[in-house]
């Protein structure tokens, strides 16, 4: 079953910290990972995104790491403001039929950022 | 360019009733998806399409039904309302195998 497993389910970070998300992942044909970001009311959009050809992606103040032995990969905010309070999900794509790409999410992690 | 929309932004159906959920986007994309977020569970894939015409079941198809008869449109039918599709339910597209861009979402409550 292809499964993503994300924690903490939710998140208290001060202004200022560094907030970790991680995501674990089982089936071994995920080759695309990306982070979305998603505010009250609104859609999932993307954050940032890596492939397993590489073991670190900085955007600004967000970070994936990706561990492909370990088949692991983390969401690293520096300086956390309090405009990053969202939730965040990760995700794993694969191939499925007639040449598409499924992704299967993570359950999301609430990030709340406190002055 | 407005991306993904959908309508309505909100519906209250009766148990058994039936509704349309309408996905258009502008941006040409082949690739389209529907998905349902319920709290906590992250967002679950029901349908997607490659192109006009070629649709294909998710992770959770049972008591929905789409078409894609055009590029920029994939409407989602629910047939025979249930309690079990009160969710949030969002249309995606993309240009190739990775990022979706995602519309505003319809709040469905099932009475």
């Amino acid at each position: 079953q292809q499964q993503v497993k994300q924690s903490p389910q939710s998140l208290i970070v001060q202004k200022g910290g560094i907030s970790i998300i991680n995501c674990a992942y089982e089936n071994t044909a995920f080759d695309y990972f990306p982070w979305y970001q998603q505010f009250p009311g609104k859609g999932p959009a993307l954050l940032i995104a890596i492939r397993p050809d590489v073991s670190e992606k900085k955007e600004g103040r967000f970070t994936i790491s990706f561990n492909k032995s370990a088949k692991q990969f983390s969401l690293h905010i520096m300086d956390s403001q309090p405009g990053d309070s969202a939730t965040y999900f990760c995700a794993a794509s694969s191939p499925s039929g007639a040449g598409s790409y499924q992704l299967t999410f993570g359950k999301g992690t609430k990030l709340s950022v406190i002055p | 360019n407005a991306g993904v929309t959908q309508t309505p932004k909100f519906r209250i159906l009766k148990i058994g009733q039936s509704m349309t959920l309408q996905c258009t986007q502008d941006m040409n994309h082949n690739y389209m998806y529907w998905y349902r977020q319920d709290p906590g569970m992250g967002l679950k894939l029901i349908y997607y399409s490659v192109g006009a015409g070629i649709t294909d079941k998710g992770e959770v198809p049972n008591g929905y039904n789409v078409s894609r008869s055009t590029t920029e449109d994939f409407p989602l039918r629910l047939e025979l309302a249930a309690p079990s599709q009160t969710s949030v339910y969002f249309c995606a597209s993309s240009a190739s195998t990775d990022t979706q861009y995602f519309g505003p979402g319809t709040r469905l409550t099932v009475l």
